[in-house]
């Protein structure tokens, strides 16, 4: 079966600076994807970013980006030039195969933004 | 657009008592599902629909049941609360499962049971 793990439940940074979210995965598969979902305190899951794991680039969006390892399963989230309104908790997630879309959530790295 | 709308937004319930949480969705998605989210945790999916009539287990499916009877609505009924059923539960769905398309999700349901 397939697991996510975010190894860090807190993470801090300054304004306008950069911070890097950490995550692994296991699997089996050839042929997948990947996201980082954001949670503010509104509770609303929102999609920050996917990567297709059959692509070697990786996927970039404004000031986020990814850094994806596929030999290493790793797929970190960068966040560039921070701002107040990127505090909220983290959450990677792998799509198992199928068509089905389900999603396999980590357990989130909780952000905070230091003004 | 409303997109994913969940209700209630909060409920309490009694240990042994029933209800159901309400999901619908305007965009015509044949892709449903249920996630529920216990503190500290991340989301597990409960059950999901590919399209009116088909409904499936996932991870946590016990102590729950739903239904698909039309391509907008999605509920998931709890028969007997149990403590162990306090989180926030989130619906979501989707167009399709084709090149990993992004869930839209609902604003979640917090329940708790006493």
């Amino acid at each position: 079966a397939q697991t996510v793990t975010q190894s860090q439940p807190e993470m801090s940074v300054q304004e306008a600076e950069t911070v890097t979210l950490s995550c692994t995965y296991d699997t089996s598969e050839s042929d997948y994807y990947l996201f980082w979902y954001k949670q503010p305190p509104s509770r609303q899951m929102i999609l920050v970013i996917r990567q297709e794991a059959y692509k070697q680039q990786n996927a970039t969006e404004n000031r986020f980006s990814v850094n994806f390892q596929k030999a290493a399963k790793s797929f970190s989230l960068k966040i560039s030039d921070s701002q107040l309104g990127d505090a909220a908790m983290y959450f990677c997630a792998y799509r198992t195969g199928g068509a089905t879309n389900k999603l396999i959530f980590g357990t989130g790295t909780l952000l905070a933004v230091q003004p | 657009n409303a997109g994913v709308t969940q209700t209630p937004k909060f409920r309490i319930l009694k240990i042994g008592q029933s209800m159901t949480l309400q999901c619908t969705q305007d965009m015509n998605h044949n892709y449903m599902y249920w996630y529920r989210q216990d503190p500290g945790m991340g989301l597990k999916l409960i059950y999901y629909s590919v399209g009116a009539g088909i409904t499936d287990k996932g991870e946590v499916p016990n102590g729950y049941n739903v239904s698909r009877s039309t391509t907008e609505d999605f509920p998931l009924r709890l028969e007997l609360a149990a403590p162990s059923q306090t989180s926030v539960y989130f619906c979501a769905s989707s167009y399709s499962p084709v090149e990993g398309e992004k869930l839209f999700f609902g604003s979640g349901t917090q329940l708790s049971v006493l």
